[in-house]
């Protein structure tokens, strides 16, 4: 079964414009990643944020967590139209003591140039 | 290896026949994970290994999938008696250690017909 919900299923935006994608999760985690894919291809890791960890950027990207909500946020700022993929959240829960990540259905970005 | 490698990249099978997919794992990478994702959704997690050892296999969907990494390195997700409802694509990935980024191949989709 899969852990995360991510929100909007679908996003199209402009180049140039922000991206902002949601994931909503069930249980505690140990850390949250998110990863992007293109069609047809295998899954690029993008960020990990850990549960004791609220914010993190990396070049254009700007993750938070909320454990509070059990949700994260992915920023994509000043879209490009290479960013067109689907990004996907993955967790690992706290009380696992196995290293599973599950992953949640995914949002479908569009960036047009 | 330079990433995860999967083979084949592409599998026909008729119903009924087994298949057997294989993962090489980046080298000296202790946790591998097998996903089955159908076409616009997110991988669903089917099973977890530690080394040589199957942590996790809650995932998998019926008694007919069966995986295997018996020198803790290369993988093999064995399905027998195919049916259409397995066609998708499967994925491996690699982490070196717990809670990390993983890698991911490029997936064998497979075909029930």
């Amino acid at each position: 079964s899969q852990q995360g919900e991510e929100d909007p299923q679908a996003l199209s935006i402009q180049e140039g414009e922000n991206a902002t994608m949601n994931c909503s999760y069930k249980t505690s985690i140990n850390n949250l990643q998110w990863y992007r894919q293109n069609s047809g291809r295998g899954l690029v890791h993008l960020i990990l944020i850990r549960s004791n960890e609220r914010e993190k950027h990396s070049g254009r990207l700007r993750v938070t967590l909320d454990t509070s909500k059990k949700s994260s946020s992915l920023l994509i700022t000043a879209s490009r139209a290479a960013d067109t993929a689907s990004y996907f959240c993955a967790t690992d829960a706290r009380l696992s003591n196995n290293n599973d990540m599950r992953f949640g259905a995914g949002t479908r970005l569009t960036v047009k140039p | 290896g330079a990433g995860v490698s999967q083979s084949p990249r592409y599998k026909v099978a008729k119903r009924g026949q087994d298949v057997a997919l294989r993962c090489d794992p980046i080298s000296g990478h202790v946790s591998l994970f097998w996903y089955q994702q159908a076409l616009g959704q997110g991988p669903e997690f089917l099973t977890y290994f530690q080394n040589e050892a199957q942590l996790d296999k809650s995932g998998l969907p019926s008694d007919r999938f069966f995986a295997e990494r018996p020198e803790g390195s290369v993988s093999t997700l064995k399905i027998q008696r195919t049916q259409q409802e397995d066609s998708a694509v499967y994925l491996c990935a690699s982490s070196n250690r717990q809670g990390t980024e993983a890698f991911f191949g490029q997936g064998t989709r497979l075909t029930v017909v």
